[in-house]
């Protein structure tokens, strides 16, 4: 079964704690990507990789930052956690196909920055 | 200005009815898609229906379709026969350049729409 799993599911942490929100996909995609969802504001692209050692910045990336070392995991890594990233996070991974590329998304991080 | 607009932040929908869920886009590339996701209570991500800019018919899934309307600007989510379990947020999104450029993956969401089924 097509999966992209996001650990943890929730957390809550203090400020200034370092902490890793891991994302693996079992479809062997090349792209992933890592949104927040904040309310009134939808859903915003913090960052993404195209392959192994690739990643770039998306529009929100400020205070994130990834790592692609092998295809399938795709962490998220907040080196000094602040109360304004309280969001909920989504890791998705795209397959391309015939008539479009479509995204699959993990099922979400709730995380509580105090 | 707002690449995706969702005007309507909450709706009431007697079960059985057809709701429409509007989204307007707004771009200067001639190569889109549009995608709409559910996100019930539980929190996941659900694809429903994805419309291309270049596609000649509305795109149509299930009880799912897609008004679209390119010279408007307008990508409207229609669900006949509407069901309890429809009640969730709504999203409307957009991948800018062809799918064929296997570059940036990045979707562009709306605010959402959180839809409301009365039994």
């Amino acid at each position: 079964e097509a999966q992209v799993t996001q650990n943890p599911r929730y957390l809550i942490t203090v400020t200034g704690k370092k902490l890793t929100v891991t994302c693996s996909q079992n479809m062997n995609h090349e792209y992933m990507s890592w949104y927040r969802q904040d309310p009134g504001l939808g859903l915003r692209q913090i960052y993404y990789s195209m392959n192994v050692e690739v990643t770039d910045k998306g529009d929100v990336p400020e205070g994130y930052k990834v790592s692609r070392k092998e295809k399938r995991n795709f962490p998220l890594i907040l080196e000094s956690p602040s109360p304004n990233q309280t969001s909920l996070y989504f890791c998705a991974s795209t397959v391309p196909g015939l008539a479009y590329n479509e995204q699959f998304f993990g099922p979400g991080t709730r995380l509580t920055v105090l | 200005a707002q690449k995706i607009t969702q005007t309507q932040p909450g709706m009431f929908v007697q079960e059985k009815e057809a709701v429409t869920l509007d989204c307007t886009y707004d771009t200067s590339d001639p190569s889109y898609g549009l995608f709409w996701y559910k996100q019930p209570s539980s929190g996941e991500m659900i694809f429903l229906i994805y419309q291309g800019s270049y596609d000649q018919q509305n795109a149509t899934e299930g009880r799912y379709s897609l008004n679209f309307q390119k010279a408007r600007k307008s990508a409207n989510l229609v669900i006949s026969a509407s069901q309890l379990g429809d009640s969730a947020m709504y999203f409307c999104a957009m991948r800018e350049g062809r799918e064929s450029n296997f570059g940036n993956e990045k979707l562009t969401f709306g605010t959402g729409t959180r839809l409301t089924i009365i039994p």
